[in-house]
């Protein structure tokens, strides 16, 4: 399958750690990449390829691998982590990019 | 200053067509492959289409296979959707983004702020 599939949403306490993950078949070949989506704005990179940051995400952003599951960290989440949370990854045959449904997080 | 710069979204009726441009400026263009993405009112992000650097590869999701086209100027940084046979279910924020690669890593790393696309009768 070329799905990727994200827990629709998550919450997390202002300052703690959370993690969101992706599950796929094509995450076992391909490193997924991570994009932060607020209301009404275009997506942003925040990780991609095995724990890269973009110039400008904060390091509290971690991202890991393990099989066919990608998991993006916020360690110490902050108001404006609140966001919609999407992963990606290259697929194959009639799916060669895909994202996951995304997740939306909320900091309590 | 990186701007992707999406242009050419309105309000069409269905079977009709529009052309969507993505104008780039800031970053390097022609060394890159570049996507639309769209996303529906109200739901997530949809992989639409890609084409390659110098415009030699194109491929596209099943949905829209058949009916869209993309294309690309490298002497105008400017990347293009024409969209047609539109139907309701095309209605979306259209984005264009670049990407990065290197074997088995992709991303996007820029992206327009957006087209909004309607088709209604």
């Amino acid at each position: 399958s070329s799905e990727l599939t994200q827990d629709p949403a998550v919450s997390v306490a202002l300052g703690q750690t959370v993690r969101i993950t992706c599950q796929g078949d094509s995450l076992s070949n391909f490193y997924a990449s991570w994009y932060q989506q607020k209301p009404g704005q275009a997506p942003v990179l925040v990780i991609y390829g095995e724990n890269k940051r973009p110039s400008g995400i904060p390091d509290r952003f971690s991202g890991s691998s393990s099989g066919n599951t990608a998991s993006l960290t916020i360690t110490g989440a902050q108001a404006e982590d609140e966001a919609d949370y999407y992963c990606n990854c290259r697929g194959s045959g009639s799916h060669p990019w895909v994202f996951g449904g995304g997740t939306k997080l909320t900091v309590l | 200053q990186v701007q992707l710069v999406e242009s050419g979204g309105g309000v069409v009726q269905p079977g009709r067509s529009l052309r969507l441009s993505c104008a780039v400026s800031g970053i390097t263009f022609s060394s890159y492959a570049m996507h639309w993405v769209r996303q529906a009112p109200g739901k997530g992000l949809e992989w639409v289409t890609v084409i390659s650097y110098d415009g030699s590869g194109k491929v596209y999701a099943d949905s829209v296979k058949g009916r869209f086209t993309i294309a690309r100027d490298n002497s105008r940084n400017t990347l293009y959707l024409q969209m047609n046979s539109l139907r309701l279910d095309d209605t979306a924020v259209y984005y264009c983004a670049r990407e990065v690669s290197v074997t088995t890593e992709s991303a996007f790393d820029y992206w327009g702020q957006g087209a909004l696309v309607t088709v209604s009768s």
